[in-house]
């Protein structure tokens, strides 16, 4: 597509419940990028793909937190057992080929749990 | 790993007046310097960025420059316009983009 996607644009979930966000990127992108912008706050690093490489998931904030890409394309992003402090702007971004070649971001989905 | 700070964290100017923000570094291996605008509601969008064989780089309006010995590197927006008003973003990146805390301009009419 022309930008990346993400979906839902907005989430509202009851805490405990598990929620998914998905990350549709620009084709051909072969790097994917999940980060936190909690409420006036900068952005989180919580996720990174490369290629057919293992995900750099340095940034996830605990076990609740997984994510995925599928066939090096579309990657969802899972939360088990949400809780309050897990509400946020989750913003996936991709890149041509890493780093060096800029990143485009998504509109981000907003999480609120309550 | 690798540790942003970004100064102000808002700032007015009078429109047509120019705007400037700052940003440190910690680790010595980053070698790209990406400047990210955010406006409400939407994804932070590039508007310029620098790699480390560089030490400034001017596009219309927008500068930016980079101090490799004492790690910091500035955003210069001259003239500036309403549209300017938005929350930015400096970046600095080994492997992956670490952000600062973001500075919002407010542009005064």
């Amino acid at each position: 597509g022309a930008g990346v996607s993400q979906s839902p644009s907005n989430k509202v979930t009851e805490k405990g419940k598990d929620v998914e966000l998905r990350c549709d990127p620009i084709s051909g992108h072969t790097a994917l990028y999940w980060y936190r912008q909690s409420l006036g706050q900068g952005l989180e690093f919580l996720i990174y793909f490369q290629g057919n490489s293992a995900p750099d998931k340095s940034g996830l904030p605990s076990d609740r937190f997984s994510a995925e890409r599928t066939g090096g394309s579309v990657s969802t992003l899972t939360i088990q057992r949400t809780q309050q402090e897990d509400s946020a702007v989750y913003l996936c971004a991709s890149s041509l080929a890493g780093h060096l070649y800029g990143y485009t971001f998504g509109s981000g989905t907003r999480l609120t749990v309550v | 790993g690798e540790n942003v700070e970004q100064h102000p964290s808002t700032l007015s100017v009078q429109e047509g007046d120019s705007a400037v923000i700052k940003c440190t570094y910690s680790d010595s291996a980053s070698n790209y310097f990406p400047w990210y605008k955010q406006e409400l509601g939407k994804g932070p969008q590039l508007i310029i960025d620098i790699r480390s064989n560089v030490g400034e780089k001017k596009d219309q309006r927008i500068a930016v420059t980079l101090n490799k010995t004492a790690k910091h590197f500035s955003l210069h927006i001259t003239e500036t316009q309403p549209e300017d008003s938005a929350v930015y973003f400096c970046a600095a990146s080994d492997e992956k983009l670490t952000f600062g805390t973001g500075t919002r301009l407010t542009i005064i009419p």
